[in-house]
């Protein structure tokens, strides 16, 4: 069966610090993968996805950039923090096919001081 | 643009009893899915139920099942048998149809709180 991974789960960064969460995926081949960030008491927001490795898009402008280096692999990054950072990640993955259902990793909490 | 409403903020229920949660949508497509995720106080997002569109046939997943009225565009799940485990934000979600379309684009409704209990 599938599974997907991401970490840290917690992290307190000061303003300014880079960033990088990173999450796996075990049990698929050429996965689509997708980082969400979800504000208190809201639904989520995707910020980038990818269909394959090293093609990757935004679908919000911001202070972040998203890596798939490998076929399983994709990592969230920053070169500098904000405070409007903060919130709740998380990574998720879909099989290619329309409309098909999307998986969430346990979330990550960023918390930026 | 897409638009999911639920318009109740908390339900709460006992257990045993049954609960219906409501969720209206907005959408020109014809070709859509549609999915209820629970979110319990973990804040990991998990598929509840998922429908498509072109199905008149309701999905049921064990105590869950969803009442789909295309025409009306509306999209309720019921919780039948409720259980403390329960206990989560529930939110209902949109995904347009078209390969390229469904890539990770899920449209949100605001989510309801349910809480069981005893």
């Amino acid at each position: 069966s599938q599974t997907i991974h991401q970490w840290p789960a917690t992290l307190v960064q000061p303003v300014g610090s880079p960033l990088s969460l990173e999450c796996t995926v075990e049990g698929t081949s050429n996965p689509n993968l997708y980082w969400y960030r979800q504000a208190a008491g809201r639904g989520l927001q995707l910020l980038f996805y990818s269909v394959g490795i090293g093609q990757i898009s935004s679908e919000v402008p911001q202070n972040l950039s998203a890596s798939r280096p490998q076929d399983r692999q994709f990592i969230l990054s920053s070169k500098k923090l904000l405070l409007s950072d903060s919130g709740f990640y998380l990574c998720a993955w879909s099989t290619g096919l329309t409309g098909n259902t999307i998986y969430f990793g346990e979330g990550s909490w960023l918390t930026v001081v | 643009a897409q638009t999911v409403t639920q318009s109740q903020p908390e339900m709460s229920v006992q257990e045993a009893e049954t609960v219906t949660l409501s969720c209206t949508y907005d959408t020109s497509e014809n070709n859509y899915y549609l999915f209820w995720y629970k979110q319990p106080p973990s804040r990991q997002m998990i598929l509840v139920i998922r429908q498509e569109a072109y199905k008149q046939q309701n999905a049921t997943e064990n105590r869950f099942s969803v009442n789909f009225q295309k025409a009306a565009k509306s999209f309720s799940l019921k919780i039948s048998d409720s259980q403390l485990g329960d206990t989560a934000m529930y939110f209902c979600a949109f995904m347009k149809g078209g390969v390229e379309d469904s890539w990770g684009k899920l449209q949100f409704g605001a989510g309801t709180q349910v809480v069981v209990t005893p």
